[in-house]
C-alpha cells in the first residue's frame, strides 16, 4: 500500500484562525481524499482532490471553508479556514489502495483543536 | 440521506471467543462494503472487503453479505486483546467517485484476557 504524510500531526488553533494541512503520498495518485472524522463520529468525506482540475466538494462542504490544493501526482493541501470550535477534528488524508479498486489507505491524520 | 448504522458498543467478549459485529445500510444498490479497524489515536487501517453476498474468510476474519437485507457482518474467531479496536463499517457511495466510502458510527469491541 500506499505510504502517506500527513502534517502538522496535531495543533491547537485559536478561533478565526486558518491552518493548512498537508499530504504527501510516497507514489503518483489520480484522486486523493479528504475526510474529517468529528468526535464520536463517522469518517465523513470533504472532498476529492484531483490533480489538474478543482476538487469536487461533497453536500455540506464548500470551497470556501475547505480550499485545497492538487499541485502535482504526490501532494495536496487542505485548509481549514475561519476555524470555530466546530472545526476541532481529526482530518485524514486518503489514496485508494494498490491492493484494490476502492480500497483506501489513510494517512496518520491531523488532530485540530480549536480554541 | 445515505446512512450506515452500527451498534456504538461496546462489546465486550472473554479472550478465545467469537466477536460478531453488525452493520446494515440504507442504500439498496450499494455494491462494494468494507471492514476498517482503528486502534485509538491511529487511522483505520483495512481488514477485509466483500463484494458478493455470502462469506468471505480471511485468517480470523469472516465477512459475510447478505444484500437482500442490507446487512453486513465481521466475525472474529479466537478473538485476542489485541483485536481491542473500533471497527468501522463502510459501505461504497454508488455514483460516487473512487473512493467515495460511508462510514458508520463503529462499533467498540474490548476483548478481556
Amino acid at each position: 500500500s500506499a505510504v502517506i504524510s500527513q502534517k502538522p500531526s496535531r495543533d491547537i488553533c485559536q478561533r478565526g484562525t486558518s491552518l493548512t494541512i498537508q499530504c504527501q503520498v510516497d507514489s503518483q495518485v489520480t484522486m486523493m481524499f479528504w475526510y474529517r472524522q468529528q468526535p464520536g463520529q463517522s469518517l465523513t468525506l470533504i472532498a476529492t482532490a484531483n490533480q489538474g482540475s478543482e476538487a469536487t466538494y461533497e453536500s455540506g462542504f464548500v470551497i470556501d471553508k475547505f480550499p485545497i490544493s492538487r499541485p502535482n501526482l504526490t501532494f495536496s493541501t487542505l485548509t481549514v479556514s475561519n476555524m470555530s470550535p466546530e472545526d476541532s477534528s481529526i482530518y485524514l488524508c486518503s489514496v485508494v489502495s494498490r491492493s484494490g479498486a476502492n480500497v483506501l489507505t489513510f494517512g496518520a491524520g491531523s488532530r485540530l483543536t480549536v480554541l | 440521506q445515505k446512512e450506515v448504522e452500527q451498534n456504538s458498543g461496546p462489546l465486550s467478549v472473554p479472550e478465545g471467543a467469537i466477536a460478531s459485529l453488525n452493520c446494515t445500510y440504507s442504500d439498496r444498490v450499494s455494491q462494494s462494503f468494507f471492514w476498517y479497524r482503528q486502534y485509538s489515536g491511529k487511522s483505520p487501517e483495512l481488514i477485509m472487503s466483500i463484494y458478493s453476498n455470502g462469506d468471505k474468510e480471511d485468517g480470523r476474519f469472516t465477512a459475510q453479505l447478505n444484500k437482500a437485507s442490507q446487512y453486513v457482518s465481521l466475525l472474529i474467531r479466537d478473538s485476542q486483546p489485541s483485536d481491542s479496536a473500533t471497527y468501522l463499517c463502510a459501505v461504497l457511495n454508488y455514483g460516487g467517485s473512487q473512493g467515495n466510502l460511508i462510514f458508520g458510527k463503529g462499533t467498540k469491541l474490548s476483548v478481556k484476557p
